[in-house]
């Protein structure tokens, strides 16, 4: 069964700092797919980031980055340059192959950015 | 193009009530998703659902939960005789195609919350 792991419920970062949110995994496929959602207080879930298993360059999109080391199960959040607007709960989730589709998500992140 | 959408945004019930939650996917999707957000935790798969037919049930309590996409009109997670532990934000999400372990994004509607009183 596939299990993400998120051990940092909170997480503060001073603004225009990077911050790393961490996530481990356990899958026993070879094919998966890695995600992370930020969550506002407003509570919707937005899309942020994407890598696949088979990927060989980190995923990037904007000031995201995945930091995706498959031999340890890691995939990493790295948030450069916080903003204020950062502030939320940021989850990782996944899919492999074999679980139709559907998403298993970590317990999450819980990040501030302070002034 | 709309997004995902689900109605009501807030649902107050009483014990033994029922829920009726709905979900009209994105233009062009088939491919339904719920998932509930207790307090303070992830969200958890319930079903996943394609026009008229039920893929996957894994996640749903085996009593009171059932869902339906049908050919016509929204998609429709209905908890019968509700109790306080059914309080929770519902997601549902919607996909073009059913991604496997590949990139397919799975785009979340803004959730219904359901209140037991």
């Amino acid at each position: 069964a596939q299990k993400i792991t998120q051990t940092q419920p909170g997480m503060f970062v001073q603004e225009k700092e990077a911050v790393t949110l961490d996530c481990t995994y356990d899958t026993s496929d070879q094919s998966y797919g890695l995600f992370w959602y930020k969550q506002p207080s407003s509570g919707e879930m937005i899309f942020l980031i994407y890598q696949g298993s088979y990927d060989e360059q980190n995923a990037t999109e904007g000031r995201y980055s995945l930091n995706f080391q498959k031999a340890r199960k890691s995939a990493n959040l790295v948030i450069s340059a916080s903003q204020l607007g950062d502030s939320a709960m940021y989850f990782c989730a996944m899919r492999d192959a074999g679980t139709a589709s559907k998403l298993t998500f970590g317990t999450g992140t819980r990040l501030q950015v302070t002034l | 193009n709309a997004g995902v959408m689900q109605n009501p945004r807030h649902l107050v019930r009483r014990r033994g009530q029922e829920a009726r939650l709905r979900c009209s996917p994105m233009k062009g999707h088939s491919h339904v998703y719920w998932y509930r957000q207790l307090p303070e935790e992830g969200l958890k798969f319930m079903v996943y659902l394609q026009k008229e037919n039920i893929i996957d049930e894994s996640g749903m309590p085996k009593e009171r939960f059932s869902a339906e996409f049908p050919k016509e009109g929204p998609s429709i997670l209905r908890i019968q005789q509700v109790v306080r532990g059914d309080s929770a934000a519902y997601f549902c999400a919607s996909s073009p195609i059913s991604g496997g372990a590949s990139y397919n994004e799975q785009f979340f509607g803004p959730g219904t919350r359901l209140t037991v009183l």
